[in-house]
């Protein structure tokens, strides 16, 4: 059965620090895909990122970046100089591989971002 | 205007009434997915259809139905609302080449 844990659930910095938001992982299957959602206050959840399971390459889009390690099975998402407008619930998720159709969510973490 | 639309975005109902709750792409997207939002369990999946003649359960389907009325429609019915389905209800869509969903903006569903 996948799995995904967000061991954080509550999170608070001070505007322009930097900060880590954790997703850990567990799946059997060899072909999986890694998502991050940002939920702000309005309450509609916004797709941020996919990874698929075959590129550990990390990625970066403006402030924010990714670190995905299969052998720690983390993919992990960072904020750079972190901006008010940051301050939502992110949800790490995880889909196995084409044909199964279950998108499994943590159970979020709430940032908020202090100006 | 937005891809993914849901209406209503808020019900407030009482228990053992009939509820509708309906929404509509523009993605052209055949996977149609309804998920449910409680606090501090993130989003569960209720039901999922690949198009519309496939209707799949999801892990929480017990209490539900759904009806896929269109390629781009996709209604989740309560048949007897119960208290303990107050919750956020977010439709979501996907296409069959890339594994993201996307979703639209929820129905808060408040049983009495």
């Amino acid at each position: 059965a996948q799995k995904v844990t967000q061991a954080q659930t509550e999170i608070s910095v001070v505007e322009k620090e930097d900060v880590t938001l954790d997703c850990v992982y567990e799946t059997r299957d060899t072909t999986y895909y890694l998502f991050w959602y940002k939920q702000p206050p309005s309450g509609e959840l916004v797709f941020l990122i996919r990874r698929n399971s075959f590129d550990e390459q990390n990625e970066i889009s403006g402030r924010y970046s990714w670190n995905f390690q299969k052998s720690t099975s983390s993919f992990n998402f960072t904020i750079t100089a972190s901006q008010v407008v940051d301050s939502a619930v992110y949800f790490c998720a995880l889909s196995e591989a084409a044909g199964n159709e279950k998108l499994t969510f943590g159970t979020g973490t709430r940032l908020t971002i202090i100006p | 205007d937005a891809d993914v639309t849901q209406t209503p975005r808020n019900r407030i109902t009482k228990t053992g009434k009939r509820i509708m709750l309906e929404c509509s792409q523009t993605k052209g997207h055949d996977r149609m997915y309804w998920y449910r939002q409680d606090p501090g369990l993130g989003l569960r999946l209720i039901y999922y259809s690949f198009d519309v003649k496939d209707i799949n359960k999801g892990e929480i389907s017990d209490g539900y139905s759904v009806s896929r009325q269109a390629q781009a429609k996709f209604s989740l019915s309560l048949e007897s609302a119960i208290p303990n389905q107050t919750a956020l209800y977010f439709c979501a869509t996907r296409s069959g080449s890339y594994n993201e969903q996307f979703f639209g903006p929820g129905t808060r569903l408040t049983v009495l």
